[in-house]
């Protein structure tokens, strides 16, 4: 079965300190893998997402991710966290094919940073 | 950016009354949007597929004739949780497909919180 696992429920950093946000997935060939928050009150927003290319991926408001193919992860990482990026994290994949659009979400990871 | 607005945020039923949940998109078209359910500290499973002007593909264990999708324009697809009893309480979240846009860039809706008594 394709799943998608975040193993943190939740994630404490102090302000300016480096956050990492795991997850690893297990999906039949070769997949896109997405970062998506989710701010109190509102709507899953897009992070960023890997495809094909290079292995660290950037995206929105200062967030990258590497891909490990032998490790089937895909990290999301920051290198100095803010007090605004306090929110809920889901790692998705989408199983690649006619299904892009087709999402297969984690269980989410809160991240709390703290000042 | 492409807004996805829903409607209701939140809504309080008896147990045994249907109750709808629009999702909107509300500068773009969309023929396809996906509906989900959030249950608490877990995942948003995905529960179908919504085409416009075509029938809604079920994802498994998901009743079609319990969850009603309606997708009956470029703009619109509802939800209609029909005799609702308390476990279907959740929060259930739509998103839709910018065509064009970005494969697996998908915007979300606000959510809409079910509490059914």
């Amino acid at each position: 079965a394709q799943s998608v696992a975040q193993p943190e429920d939740q994630v404490n950093v102090a302000e300016g300190n480096p956050l990492t946000v795991k997850c690893t997935y297990s999906v039949s060939g070769n997949p896109y893998l997405f970062w998506y928050v989710q701010y109190p009150n509102r709507g899953l927003q897009f992070l960023l997402k890997y495809i094909t290319g290079d292995n660290l991926v950037k995206g929105s408001y200062g967030f990258e991710a590497e891909f490990n193919k032998s490790q089937t992860s895909f990290h999301l990482k920051k290198p100095s966290a803010l007090v605004s990026d306090s929110a809920l994290y889901f790692c998705a994949v989408s199983p690649g094919g006619s299904g892009y659009n087709k999402l297969i979400f984690g269980a989410g990871t809160r991240l709390a940073v703290h000042p | 950016g492409a807004v996805v607005s829903q409607h209701p945020s939140w809504v309080i039923c008896k147990s045994g009354t249907s109750v709808k949940i629009e999702c909107r998109s509300l500068d773009f078209q969309a023929t396809t949007m996906f509906w989900y359910r959030q249950f608490p500290k877990q995942s948003l499973m995905l529960m179908a597929t919504s085409n416009e002007g075509s029938k809604a593909t079920y994802e498994q264990g998901v009743e079609k004739d319990k969850f009603l999708i309606n997708h009956a324009s470029l703009t619109l697809s509802t939800l209609t949780v029909t005799s609702a009893h308390p476990e279907d309480s959740s929060f259930y979240i739509c998103s839709a497909v910018l065509p064009g846009g970005p494969d697996g860039e998908l915007f979300f809706g606000e959510g809409s919180r079910l509490t059914v008594l």
